[in-house]
């Protein structure tokens, strides 16, 4: 079956630093792919998605790109900052049920 | 736009006693709905999920059960809490329709932090 395969965290950072978070996914299909984060105390929210191969998903700063060849979909921000302290999600679309991995949880220190 | 409310955001019960979460969905039709758990600390375990009014299926078996008495009301109840319900409860939709789902995100609501005492 689909499974999501996420690293494992915490992953702990000082503020400007370069965040990659690892995701990696088995899957029947070209399912969509997303990434999600949920901040402390709150519900998951959709961060960026990207829909095919080779596609790149991007928002607030995060990228992540669909590498069908590595089954990859690993997040990165160039700089991150002390507000992007959360837990994040990969997850792969189903045809009713999406496959998320287990979240990563990162924390910046000023 | 389309928004999703849960309530209450805090709740404390006593074990054995009954359990009634709402969700509700304005702004969309007919969309599937979900209900999640997640422990402290770990991930997202699917419980409940519906493709319309009165279907319900479950992933995993427990002492909780869901209803869909409305197009966009999803309610997870229990008649008897035990400890091990404690834990911080999502739900969620997304756009129907088969073959669509796969490139469509989930949207979540707040969520409710249940603790059994």
């Amino acid at each position: 079956g689909d499974s999501v395969t996420q690293m494992e965290g915490p992953v702990t950072l000082s503020e400007e630093a370069f965040l990659t978070i690892n995701c990696t996914y088995t899957a029947t299909g070209y399912p969509s792919l997303f990434w999600y984060v949920q901040y402390p105390g709150e519900g998951l929210q959709l961060l960026l998605k990207a829909t095919k191969a080779d596609d790149k998903g991007s928002n607030k700063g995060f990228e992540a790109t669909y590498r069908k060849e590595t089954t990859s979909f690993h997040l990165e921000k160039g700089s991150v900052q002390v507000s992007d302290s959360a837990v994040y999600f990969c997850a792969l679309g189903g045809s009713y049920i999406p496959t998320f991995g287990r979240g990563t949880s990162l924390i910046v220190h000023p | 736009s389309q928004t999703i409310h849960q309530w209450p955001a805090t709740l404390v019960q006593p074990v054995g006693s009954p359990l009634s979460l709402e969700c509700t969905v304005e702004g969309t039709s007919n969309p599937n709905l979900y209900w999640y758990r997640q422990a402290a600390g770990r991930g997202l375990q699917l419980l409940f999920y519906s493709v319309g009014i009165g279907q319900i299926s479950s992933e995993v078996p427990q002492n909780l059960s869901a209803s869909r008495p409305q197009d966009r009301q999803f309610i997870l109840s229990s008649k008897k809490l035990l400890l091990s319900d404690s834990g911080f409860y999502l739900c969620a939709w997304s756009v129907s329709g088969q073959g669509a789902n796969s490139n469509q995100p989930q949207h979540f609501g707040d969520g409710t932090r249940l603790s059994i005492l």
